[in-house]
């Protein structure tokens, strides 16, 4: 069974960077089938999707926040890592990681759903 | 972006009632060359994180009780539960997968 666990700080300054990275556990980390996401979710509030990266490298971000998102992949280690710069109390949320289904064809990939979820981890941008 | 917009915000509803959840898009995200609606539904219950529903608008994922069903096609979409159970409590999410970046819709709380 497929288990993705978040890891990081809990704590970021504002105006430095935040670092996050997923493990994952079970099959299908390899697959070209999918790729691997991060959405975040301010308390209370709902869903944002950051970023998405696939086992080769291949990257796509959100444009919102693309200047200060930079996403890798660690094949070795079966870990995905999320690096967010320059943040604020705006960013402070709930980081989830995903395994994101997706579609290849000619070159292009097409990104869907968000299946399944890690536990998310709570990260606060405070002084 | 596609601006995924939900009504209503919160739902309450009695056990074994029908609940219904809408999600509206502000383009179509029907792709015409395979006739498929680009849509997912979740649910998100207090202190988890989400869990896949329905993607294609109604094609319930693995392990989910039929008693959720996916409707909708081009901009309108329902998220049906045919008879609330109590586990059913949470907060119900849409997201459209039709173009980059993939969007949510802001919520609905299902309130027993």
């Amino acid at each position: 069974q497929l288990q993705l666990q978040e890891s990081g700080p809990g704590l970021v300054k504002p105006s430095e960077t935040l670092s996050l990275t997923c493990t994952v556990s079970g099959d299908s980390f390899s697959s070209n089938n999918y790729y691997w996401g991060w959405i975040r979710q301010p308390p209370g509030k709902g869903l944002e999707w950051i970023g998405s990266i696939s086992y080769s490298g291949s990257t796509f971000y959100n444009p919102s926040l693309k200047s200060r998102v930079l996403t890798s992949v660690d094949t070795s280690k079966n870990q995905i890592s999320l690096k967010l710069s320059s943040v604020t109390a705006a960013d402070t949320a709930v980081y989830y990681c995903a395994r994101q289904d997706s579609f290849c064809s000619g070159g292009n990939c097409y990104l869907r759903w968000f299946d399944p979820w890690g536990q998310g981890t709570l990260v606060t941008v405070s002084s | 972006d596609i601006v995924m917009t939900q009504s209503p915000d919160s739902l309450a509803v009695s056990l074994g009632e029908r609940a219904t959840i809408n999600c509206k898009s502000s383009r179509s995200v029907l792709y015409s060359s395979n006739n498929r609606n680009y849509l997912a539904w979740y649910q998100q219950k207090p202190g988890q994180p989400p869990r896949l529903l329905i993607n294609w608008a109604s094609t319930r994922a693995s392990g989910v009780p039929d008693r959720f069903s996916g409707s909708g096609s081009g901009t309108d979409f329902t998220l049906t539960i045919s008879s609330l159970q109590a586990e059913d409590l949470a907060v119900y999410y849409c997201q459209q997968y039709y173009s980059s970046p993939t969007t949510f819709g802001q919520g609905t709380k299902v309130e027993i």
